[in-house]
């Protein structure tokens, strides 16, 4: 198994340019996450989803949305980008059962995105 | 929302010291408390995780404690080794604190 995978490693994007971040998973986990790390920083979630066509907010979606139309693929879409969405964006899935939701989260290995 | 605090911000020991992390939250609703290490330029990777019907768990080197009335949770490494120096985050379900450097000096 690849496990999380994301694309790309890095990217530079102008201000007020658009792009999307994939995030790909091949561990049949309902449960996919978008978080945010800046510099010496904690992990801060951006959207998630518990499964295929149902997507929830985080604590910082402003500029993004995200989409699920399968269980293995969650993107996450930044319209007309801003510096202060340089970040690294870490894509994560995870495997509820049926009496607990949260488990073990397993991270990609991340996108590096600059806005200048 | 809930909230997490993470004490310290920097961690520094000599090898074989014991280390420990504190962090605190807010909502007492939260019932899943996972500790994450990230070395230098990688991805978060799960060390060991509590949930809130357990006061305590330990796997070898690492434990982790939980006070439900306090909001309390804490990691607690013995033996440290020069490969434990990381960066240390806990979390109280999807919320995450912002991290303690940990450094061991051999």
């Amino acid at each position: 198994n690849a496990g999380v995978t994301q694309t790309p490693k890095f990217r530079i994007l102008k201000i007020g340019q658009s792009m999307t971040l994939q995030c790909t998973q091949d561990m049949n986990h309902n449960y996919m996450y978008w978080y945010r790390q800046d510099p010496g920083m904690g992990l801060k979630l951006i959207y998630y989803s518990v499964g295929a066509g149902i997507t929830d907010k985080g604590e910082v979606p402003n500029g993004y949305n995200v989409s699920r139309s399968t269980t293995e693929d969650f993107p996450l879409r930044l319209e007309l980008a801003a510096p202060s969405q340089t970040s690294v964006y870490f894509c994560a899935s995870s495997y509820p059962t049926r009496t607990i939701s949260y488990n073990e989260q397993f991270f990609g290995p991340g996108t590096r995105l600059t806005v200048l | 929302g809930e909230n997490v605090e993470q004490h310290p911000s920097t961690l520094s020991v000599q090898e074989g010291d014991s280390a420990v992390i504190k962090c605190t939250y807010s909502d007492s609703a939260s019932n899943y408390f996972p500790w994450y290490k990230q070395e230098l330029g990688k991805r978060p990777q799960l060390i060991i995780d509590i949930r809130s019907n357990v006061g305590e768990k330990k796997d070898q080197r690492i434990a982790v404690t939980l006070n439900k009335t306090a909001k309390h949770f804490s990691l607690h490494i013995t033996e440290t080794q020069p490969e434990d120096s990381a960066v240390y985050f806990c979390a109280a379900q999807l919320v995450f604190g912002t991290g303690t450097r940990l450094l061991v000096s051999p």
